[in-house]
This record gives structure tokens, sequence and C-alpha cells, in this order.
């Protein structure tokens, strides 16, 4: 079984500024999915960017990017010039290769943007 | 609008009295689950599906029931549910991953849950 952690319940940062979110995992799998998804208040689940195991290569979606450390198993997100419309709850999240057995979540990170 | 769509938004009920909450998705995707997600303890699922009528538990299926019978639907039931049930739940659909760019699961707007 896998498990997801997220260390940071809460996380408070100045527009503009750079914030980086937290996210270990723990798998035996060498084949996986990762994910960050947001929730704003509205609670829809947003997915923001994802990461495949095989690719060394870090995601980068617009002012969000992430720092994948395969070994370490850890996997961070870096949102660059933050807004007050990223104020939400961010999940990490895991998917095994195969995905059928759905996602593993974090408990969540409630990041909030002041202006 | 490629969607997952769960009804209803809202419900309040009694202790006891069955319930259906829908989900429908319009992309084909193989696969679907449902999670609840409550305050501290983040969204855990509850059960999954592969594909038509192939479904298994996920983490907290207990008072819980699902069937595929179609690809696009995938209902959980509740037969008598109680108040430790009352929860946001979600509903989410993926492709099977490598057949595609966009894989991962999209999720519904929620349903949020009451039993009293």
């Amino acid at each position: 079984a896998q498990t997801v952690t997220q260390s940071q319940p809460e996380m408070s940062v100045q527009e503009a500024e750079t914030v980086t979110l937290s996210c270990t995992y723990d798998t035996s799998e060498n084949n996986y999915y990762l994910f960050w998804y947001k929730q704003p208040p509205s609670r829809q689940m947003i997915l923001v960017i994802r990461q495949e195991a095989y690719k060394q290569q870090n995601a980068t979606e617009n002012r969000f990017s992430v720092n994948f450390q395969k070994a370490a198993k850890s996997f961070s997100l870096k949102i660059s010039d933050s807004q007050l419309g990223d104020t939400a709850m961010y999940f990490c999240a895991f998917m095994t290769g195969g995905g059928a057995d759905g996602l593993t979540f974090g408990k969540g990170t409630h990041l909030i943007i002041q202006p | 609008e490629a969607q997952v769509t769960q009804n209803p938004r809202y419900l309040i009920t009694v202790t006891g009295k069955k319930l259906t909450v829908t989900c429908s998705q319009n992309m084909n995707h193989e696969y679907m689950s449902w999670y609840r997600q409550d305050p501290g303890l983040g969204l855990r699922q509850i059960y999954y599906s592969m594909n038509v009528e192939v479904t298994d538990k996920g983490d907290v299926p207990e008072g819980y029931k699902v069937s595929r019978k179609e690809k696009r639907n995938f209902p959980l039931i509740l037969e008598s549910p109680s108040p430790n049930q009352t929860s946001l739940y979600f509903c989410a659909s993926s492709p099977v991953p490598g057949q595609g760019p966009d894989y991962g699961y999209t999720f519904g707007s929620g349903t949020r849950l009451t039993v009293v």
C-alpha cells in the first residue's frame, strides 16, 4: 500500500512571493504517477500538475512547477508569483502505474495568499 | 464539455433511509472511483471500478455499495445511512494511463451529504 505525507497543514505567504509545498510518499512500485490537486473554496478538485515517475524532467505548468526526487520519494510543488486566486487546499496524490485502483491522497496543505 | 456529473450537490437525509448518489462521465473513461472527504483526513477512497461489472473496495468501503452496469455511470449507494457517513463525496474518472497525455483523474463537483 502507498502512503502520501504532506507535513505542512497550513502556509501563508504574501502575494507575488514564491511558495513551495512539500510532499513525500512511500511505495514499492517502480512505475507510478504523481499529481497536485487544488481545491478552492468552491470545493471543486482541480488538477494542477502531473508527473510520470519514469520521467526525470520536472513537470511545469505556467507558474506551477514540481521538484521530483524519485530516490528521496519527494514531490514538492512550487508556485511562483503567487496570486490571491491561488488560495486553496492543495493535495498531493499518488497513482500506481496501472491507474485502475485510483488515487492515494495526502491530508492537504491549506495555502493562504495574503494581499 | 468533458465532465463528471454528480447528483445531487446537497442532500440531507435521516438515518436508515436508503439513498443513491449518481455519477456519470462523458469522456469514455475506463476507470472510476468514489472518495469521501472529511476535515483533517483528506480524501479517502471508498470503491473503484476498472470497467463495466468490475469493482473493488477502497480504503473505507463499509456501509457503501456501488455498481457499474454501464461504462459511463458509477452510482454510490448507501442502503442504511448513519450519521458517521456525513461527509463530502467525490466521484472521479480516468483514462487508462499511457493512452494519451491527459492521464489522471477528473473529479465531479462533489455531493455534500448530511445524515441526521
